[in-house]
């Protein structure tokens, strides 16, 4: 089993719309993890760390649902910005290798 | 915050040719480093994991014979593709971690491009 699995969408919405996607997890173990954003041809960049008592950054909400083992991200009043590829990954402490789910693509519109 | 500086940033390079890219770390140390490869609609396929002062280990279905990773200094990575074939073409990313607060930070990217 993968350790992280995503929708890899695309999801469309409209410009002003609240989404949100999961990612599912295989290790029971996993503490935090890390939600990405990867925009086109470009490196994953960090959005936020996601704990046991969730996070939340303006318009991002992210939180871990250890009982079902998945976490998610909420982006509220999307905006076209916000069109990327959206990636999860456990942090494994850095020093062990991490593998990261296929993200999901979202697509904002006009 | 936490800096991986990755070059070049692209490079079109003549088949059989080798090519070698460098990862540093540019304000803190990293003794282990992450290498990806991520093809067009594709997700990131880690490489190898390159430890400072030690070989590096590399993923099932990786020839470390052609893809050879050097970390000779807790700052510096480099990942040299050896006799690079079209199908090698790719985008080639390297990441560490500065604390488990950063999270895992990527270098920039290499998009290359085997003709």
């Amino acid at each position: 089993r993968k350790e992280v699995e995503q929708d890899p969408g695309p999801f469309n919405v409209p410009e002003g719309a609240t989404v949100a996607f999961n990612c599912t997890y295989s290790n029971s173990a996993s503490q935090s993890f890390f939600w990405y954003r990867q925009d086109c041809r470009k490196e994953p960049k960090l959005l936020m760390s996601v704990y046991s008592s969730g996070n939340e950054d303006g318009r991002f909400t992210a939180q871990l649902n250890r009982a079902s083992q998945y976490i998610s991200l909420l982006i509220r009043d999307s905006k076209l910005s916000d069109s990327a590829t959206y990636l999860c990954a456990p942090n494994s402490g850095g020093y062990q290798k991490v593998t990261f789910g296929t993200g999901t693509k979202l697509q904002v519109i006009p | 915050g936490a800096v991986v500086s990755q070059h070049p940033s692209w490079v079109i390079c003549k088949s059989g040719t080798s090519v070698k890219i460098e990862c540093r770390s540019l304000d803190f140390q990293a003794t282990t480093m992450f290498w990806y490869r991520q093809f067009p609609k594709q997700s990131l396929m880690l490489m190898a994991t390159s430890n400072e002062g030690s070989k590096a280990t590399y993923e099932q279905g990786v020839e470390k014979d052609k893809f050879l990773i050097n970390h000779a200094s807790l700052t510096l990575s480099t990942l040299t593709v050896t006799s690079a074939h079209p199908e090698d073409s790719s985008f080639y990313i390297c990441s560490a971690i500065a604390g488990t607060a950063y999270g895992y930070t990527f270098g920039s990217g290499t998009r290359l491009t085997v003709v």
